[in-house]
């Protein structure tokens, strides 16, 4: 199986901060990655598929990019509403989430 | 527009069987198909399987030998059974619309809780 590793685990920033957050495949996932944002009591939403393509609907301060192994989802300027739990997704093989990065405002 | 909404038991008894319901509205279960994922309280999120929409199914290998997913087309509906309940299987679980294999749509959610 292929396994994600996310960091860092828990990031905190300031709003209007640049942010990234990793996320590490076990082996090559061909850019077959999403991203998900998970706010506290709701269902995960699609933020980015295919590495760096933006979902209908998601601001434009997110971003994705990567290839081979790493990836990274970018939020240019951190807003307040962008707290959340944010999980990259393999759906190369065997789909695998990774194990989150819980985002809070300094 | 798009909806899922699981349904089911809230509390199961550790070694029984879970069933629960996936009931779709705004698209069709011949186009689309569709993944279950779960989450443990305060943990990530763990892909179960999924049905395609022609029918075939893959299951995550940690839980293939416990798990099966079926579907009614005619009521829109796709089922989930796992047997043999332990108490780590407590967790909110999610039916996702698929489209290219991923998660795009989600339900709500139901919290399912495994008691011994």
């Amino acid at each position: 199986d292929i396994q994600m590793t996310q960091s860092p685990s828990l990031l905190s920033a300031s709003v209007g901060d640049r942010v990234t957050l990793n996320c590490k495949a076990s082996q090559n996932i061909n850019k077959n990655l999403n991203w998900y944002q998970q706010k506290l009591g709701e269902a995960p939403k699609l933020l980015i598929y295919y590495t760096n393509n933006l979902q209908t609907g998601i601001p434009s301060r997110f971003s994705g990019s990567g290839s081979g192994t790493d990836y990274t989802l970018t939020i240019s300027s951190l807003q307040p509403e962008d707290v959340a739990t944010y999980y990259c997704y393999q759906y190369n093989s065997g789909p695998t989430f990774g194990s989150g990065t819980k985002l809070e405002i300094k | 527009q798009v909806q899922l909404k699981e349904s089911g038991p809230v509390l199961v008894q550790a070694s029984e069987t879970l069933s629960l319901t996936c009931t779709v509205s705004g698209f069709s279960l011949t186009n689309y198909g569709v993944i279950w994922v779960r989450q443990p309280p305060g943990k990530g999120l763990e892909w179960m399987g999924i049905i395609w929409r022609n029918g075939n199914t893959d299951y995550n290998s940690a839980l293939k030998s416990r798990l099966s997913i079926n579907r009614d087309t005619s009521k829109s509906q796709v089922f989930l059974k796992m047997n043999s309940l332990q108490t780590d299987d407590t967790a909110i679980y999610y039916c996702t619309r698929e489209e290219f294999g991923v998660p795009l749509d989600w339900g709500q959610g139901v919290m399912v809780t495994v008691s011994s």
